[in-house]
């Protein structure tokens, strides 16, 4: 199994430009979500989904856009990118958010200029 | 709502000494509480989870953890510290509430370790 692929690994942006960070998963898991790091504040979710057809926001959804038409990709769109979406990425999943671990991807580094 | 705060934004011991990383949370709801660590440039993996069964909680690489409701805490420990445990540490509360799941993230421990 290849876990949670995340790519690109790295990526700068000019401000106002549009792009799409790609999560897959391979271990059948219904619950995905995306997260942004940033330094001292912990991993903030973005949007999540617990299965195909199904998204919601989480913490900090503005300016960004999910959708989950299979099981296993779950794309975030940066619609408008802002020099304030300047972070690390990360996609998880898990059967489920209470009792499960989640498994991240190795992450993408987002640079706007 | 529900909130994690990991009192030490870093914490520096020496090699083979005993290492604590505190943790304190608040949840209007029975939480399920996890400690994962990130080595630079990986993603997060998982050092253990407390889901209401046994209140020590063992993890991978000799960490252990205590759920005390009394203290609303979930400090890690190690009892002796190894180079390869420098890393970032992050505690996680997760709650089942009225619209579904919710993953709180604390801001993080940088863990150093001094030979």
């Amino acid at each position: 199994n290849a876990g949670v692929t995340q790519t690109p690994k790295f990526q700068v942006l000019k401000t106002g430009q549009s792009m799409t960070l790609q999560c897959a998963q391979d271990m059948n898991h219904e619950y995905m979500s995306w997260y942004r790091q940033d330094p001292g504040m912990g991993l903030r979710l973005i949007h999540y989904s617990v299965g195909a057809g199904i998204t919601d926001q989480g913490e900090v959804p503005n300016g960004y856009n999910v959708s989950r038409s299979t099981t296993e990709d779950f794309p975030l769109r940066l619609l408008s990118a802002a020099p304030s979406q300047t972070s690390v990425y990360f996609c998880a999943s898990s059967w489920d958010f209470t009792y499960n671990e989640q498994f991240f991807g190795p992450g993408t580094r987002l640079t706007v200029l | 709502a529900q909130s994690v705060t990991q009192l030490d934004s870093h914490v520096s011991v020496s090699e083979g000494t005993p290492v604590l990383l505190r943790c304190n949370y608040s949840s209007s709801y029975s939480p399920s509480l996890f400690w994962y660590v990130q080595h630079p440039n990986k993603g997060l993996q998982l050092l253990l989870k407390y889901t209401s069964a046994a209140t020590l909680v063992k993890g991978i690489n000799g960490f252990e953890a205590e759920f005390k409701k009394s203290e609303t805490s979930f400090h890690l420990t190690k009892p002796s510290a190894h180079m390869s445990d420098a890393a970032e540490y992050f505690c996680v509360v997760s709650a089942m509430q009225n619209a579904g799941n919710m993953l709180t993230f604390g801001g993080g421990t940088r863990l150093m370790v001094k030979p």
